[in-house]
């Protein structure tokens, strides 16, 4: 595809379980970027990868937070044991290197009853 | 902190005027600049990047920033706004941190176009 793909677009889930967000970035986009949107806020910037590697993850809130990108391409946010305030938009970005825009993905819906 | 500030959380501006969007930042060194859109239930969309050079930005969609160093803002401008324009624009700087780099985001403001 042309642009970033992000499944599932809606996702509810029941307080304490699992959830597993995939995120499909424009091929040869080395970079990959992970944020939470809340509503009516901005996308707040949770992790970045350059290929494989995670160079930074200051910014997942917890440990139930994790993420993956193990091929360099397609990547995976998990949160583990979800609570209420989980409850957000995650969207996903790939760019080129350097100082090229950050192309999105339409995100996922998350929420958690 | 580094911040990006958007001070409007909505913008009414008459089909065919001028339309602003205040955007003000606080980073050490110089900053990289970006402006994007959001439709509802969708991604953010570039729209256009201040990286170094001309401080006026022509972007997509008929749109401009200009960067004025000395204010610490990049607003962003249009001549003659469209209904179609009518969306949630965010401003965003990318700046230095744990050896590599991250993109802050203001919190929006929603642009109403009044036919």
């Amino acid at each position: 595809g042309a642009g970033v793909s992000q499944s599932p677009r809606y996702k509810v889930a029941k307080r304490g379980q699992d959830v597993a967000l995939r995120c499909d970035p424009i091929s040869g986009h080395v970079s990959l970027f992970w944020y939470q949107q809340a509503l009516g806020q901005g996308p707040e910037f949770l992790t970045y990868f350059q290929n494989e590697a995670q160079l930074d993850k200051s910014g997942l809130p917890s440990d139930r937070f994790f993420a993956e990108r193990p091929e360099g391409s397609v990547s995976t946010l998990k949160i583990q044991r979800t609570q209420q305030e989980d409850s957000a938009v995650y969207l996903c970005a790939s760019s080129l290197e350097g100082n090229q825009p950050q192309h999105f993905g339409d995100g996922t819906r998350l929420s958690i009853l | 902190a580094q911040s990006v500030a958007q001070p409007e959380d909505q913008v009414n501006v008459a089909e065919g005027n001028p339309l602003t969007v205040k955007c003000t930042y606080s980073v050490s060194g110089n900053p990289y600049l970006f402006w994007y859109v959001q439709y509802p239930n969708r991604g953010l969309q570039f729209l256009l990047k201040y990286i170094t050079g001309d401080n006026l930005v022509k972007g997509s969609y008929g749109f401009e920033a200009e960067f004025n160093k000395s204010q610490t803002s990049f607003h962003l401008k249009k001549p003659s706004a469209l209904v179609s324009d009518s969306a949630l624009y965010f401003c965003a700087v990318r700046v230095r941190h744990s050896g590599t780099y991250k993109y802050i985001f203001g919190t929006g403001t929603r642009l109403k176009v009044l036919a």
